[in-house]
């Protein structure tokens, strides 16, 4: 299965923007780039994904290197709320389930 | 809207028990996806299920666990004569479709599990 690697935890101000790296250098042409995101006390939900193309939600924006070997997410201004356990995942096709590493973990100071 | 549902929230049990946890999936999802989560780490998968089918059983740590969807909505987690090993967090997710391209996995908040 491909990996990424993530730093082990981020620090971030309220109201300034977060880039959470992930690197894949493994990656496969048909695998998408997934990240979920894990508060305290509850289970991971989803944040954002995308294949090639640059993308953004109402949540964060995803942007991804051209060679796809990395990507970055992007939270433009966070909020306390926002301080959480970040997951990026390769899921492919072929594979049934999406397997998590340990992910950052991103403390926001107000 | 209603999300994933997971039943009990904690659950204590005596090493020898056994212990059946209930995931309540979003109505009509067709996959579910059950998950250990062990403190300080990421979620470790330990099986899903594709309807009624139980597609993929390779995470289930041991024989002792047991998974089942027999009407292809509600689930149950069986572990029969918990160890201590066993305490961690229990996460079931559901997603619409058979594929996770593009169709996100919901999660529960889990059964918080505790073997004494």
């Amino acid at each position: 299965d491909a990996k990424t690697t993530q730093p082990n935890s981020m620090e971030s101000n309220e109201e300034e923007p977060v880039h959470l790296p992930c690197n894949h250098s493994t990656i496969s042409g048909t695998d998408y780039i997934h990240w979920y995101r894990q508060l305290p006390s509850q289970g991971p939900e989803y944040v954002i994904h995308g294949l090639t193309s640059n993308v953004n939600n109402r949540m964060a924006s995803l942007a991804i290197a051209e060679d796809r070997k990395s990507s970055t997410l992007i939270l433009h201004r966070a909020t306390l709320r926002d301080a959480a356990v970040y997951y990026c995942i390769l899921y492919g096709g072929s594979q049934g389930n999406l397997i998590f590493g340990k992910g950052t973990k991103l403390s926001v100071k107000p | 809207g209603a999300g994933v549902s997971q039943s009990p929230r904690y659950k204590v049990a005596k090493r020898g028990q056994d212990v059946a946890l209930r995931c309540d999936p979003i109505s009509g999802h067709v996959s579910l996806f059950w998950y250990q989560q062990a403190l300080g780490q990421g979620p470790e998968f330990l099986t899903y299920f594709q309807n009624e089918a139980q597609l993929d059983k390779s995470g289930l740590p041991s024989d002792r666990f047991f998974a089942e969807r027999p009407e292809g909505s509600v689930s149950t987690l069986k572990i029969q004569r918990t160890q201590q090993e066993d305490s961690a967090v229990y996460l079931c997710a559901s997603s619409q479709r058979q594929g996770l391209d593009n169709s996100p996995l919901h999660f529960g908040n889990g059964t918080r599990l505790t073997v004494t």
